[in-house]
């Protein structure tokens, strides 16, 4: 079935770095679009960054840019989040999700977020 | 940069009862807006997509409206599997695809 599991996800002092994964399966993944999207302990939904399917454009948001990278290895069905020096406020739980895509006809729409992982934990802490 | 809100923050409500939440958006977003459903220690799940298109295997008392910068979820009758926080979300255009603050609906 169509699945996301995300892993690498710790406990880490500030400053530090951390990769997360997110591998995926049962849908072509070089297919689609991919998000990261954070949720703090308590906190509402952050979206963090996005992918595009061949890995051509990648955009962040403010709160991470310039720290967090995204990628993907599509040979290995595999998304990554490298992020650098983490603070205190980058700990949450972080979800990879697959973009919803819509195509009628000849027209191709894309929407949300159709599948999610179950997330991973990241604890910035000294 | 699209800024999400949305109202109210918080409702209680019984079993059985219509439920509606609002979203509102900086500016338009056309039909980019989608709704989701979360529930404590899972990960969210997509409700409604392109502000009124029901996702499949969601119940039809699950419905939205809406275009430009307001837009409406409604739970037509309550059922007790539906408590739960609700967040919007743009998808138009460029990032940052931003989400609603969340509505969290509980007892009454």
């Amino acid at each position: 079935q169509v699945q996301l599991v995300e892993s690498g996800g710790g406990v880490v002092q500030p400053g530090r770095s951390l990769r997360l994964s997110c591998a995926a399966s049962g849908f072509t993944f070089s297919s689609y679009d991919m998000h990261w999207v954070r949720q703090a302990p308590g906190k509402g939904l952050e979206w963090v960054a996005v992918i595009w399917y061949d890995g051509s454009n990648k955009y962040y948001a403010d709160s991470v840019k310039g720290r967090f990278t995204t990628s993907r290895d599509n040979s290995k069905s595999t998304l990554y989040l490298q992020m650098n020096s983490l603070r205190a406020e980058d700990t949450a739980v972080y979800y990879c999700a697959r973009v919803f895509i819509v195509a009628t006809g000849t027209s191709v729409y894309h929407y949300g977020m159709d599948v999610w992982g179950q997330g991973t934990t990241v604890t910035v802490s000294s | 940069d699209i800024q999400m809100t949305q109202s109210p923050s918080s409702l209680s409500a019984y079993v059985g009862d219509r439920v509606t939440i609002t979203c509102r958006a900086s500016q338009s977003i056309s039909s980019y807006l989608d709704w989701y459903q979360q529930k404590p220690g899972k990960a969210p799940k997509l409700l409604i997509y392109g502000a009124s298109s029901l996702q499949s295997g969601v119940p039809s008392r699950f419905s939205g409206s809406g275009s430009g910068t307001d837009f409406t979820l409604t739970i037509s009758s309550l059922q007790p599997e539906d408590f739960a926080t609700y967040y919007c979300q743009q998808s138009y255009s460029s990032p940052p695809f931003t989400f609603g603050p969340g509505t969290k609906v509980d007892i009454k």
